[in-house]
């Protein structure tokens, strides 16, 4: 498996309060991005980078910040947390280019009450 | 945007080939065709991906219709290993980055 970790795996919080998952990857891949799954959704794209600090929105960024300080990590951060964010997120990675393959991490589970 | 469509499941029997089709009529010039597939509880796991012509790897194969308005995944000989969601997914690298991920097929393999 590619070397991505995310963390927490796991969190339950309440509405309002400020929420931040992190991705980390031991594989030195220029392009990090966050999707959200729900039931019936598939995958949608939250955010992306494309390099340290280089980041642009995908198509459900509403509600979502992220940030790239270092090569290695890419967070996602909910400034206020609301329920409809309940979901599972996924931070994924790619080496060169947009259209190559994306290796995924095994997902957080978010619970928003 | 462009979207696909696929099957929401299919059945197979296992060491016997399997044919995952897609249909992607509005795709455009610059979209490539990925396919993932995913486990309960795990992440996507990349699969294969092609342009405008078939493509092989260990996996499976890529059938890509002349037209790029459908292609199939191809699994050669399935296992009860390869039972999981696939998805087909359009990728536009150039005028704003897209990923475009349908519900996709969930596959059955009996032994």
């Amino acid at each position: 498996d590619a070397g991505i970790t995310q963390s927490p795996r796991h969190k339950v919080t309440e509405t309002g309060t400020p929420v931040t998952l992190r991705c980390h990857q031991t594989e030195n891949h220029r392009y990090m991005y966050w999707y959200r799954q729900d039931p019936g959704h598939g995958l949608r794209l939250i955010h992306y980078s494309y390099g340290v600090k280089d980041t642009d929105k995908g198509e459900v960024s509403d509600g979502y910040s992220v940030s790239r300080s270092k090569t290695e990590d890419f967070l996602l951060t909910l400034e206020s947390a609301t329920s409809s964010q309940t979901s599972v997120y996924f931070c994924a990675i790619s080496q060169a280019g947009l259209n190559q393959p994306q290796h995924f991490g095994d997902g957080t589970r978010l619970s928003i009450l | 945007d462009a979207k696909t469509t696929q099957p929401n499941s299919m059945e197979s029997n296992e060491e016997e080939p399997v044919h995952l089709p897609c249909n992607h009529s509005t795709i455009s010039g610059t979209d490539y065709i990925h396919w993932y597939r995913q486990l309960p509880s795990q992440g996507p796991e990349y699969v294969i991906h092609g342009l405008t012509s078939n493509v092989n790897n260990r996996m499976a194969s890529l059938a890509i219709a002349e037209d790029r308005k459908s292609s199939t995944l191809i699994l050669h000989r399935a296992t009860l290993r390869d039972a999981a969601v696939y998805y087909c997914i359009l990728i536009s690298p150039t005028g704003g980055f897209k990923t475009i991920f349908g519900a996709g097929t969930r596959l059955f393999v009996k032994a």
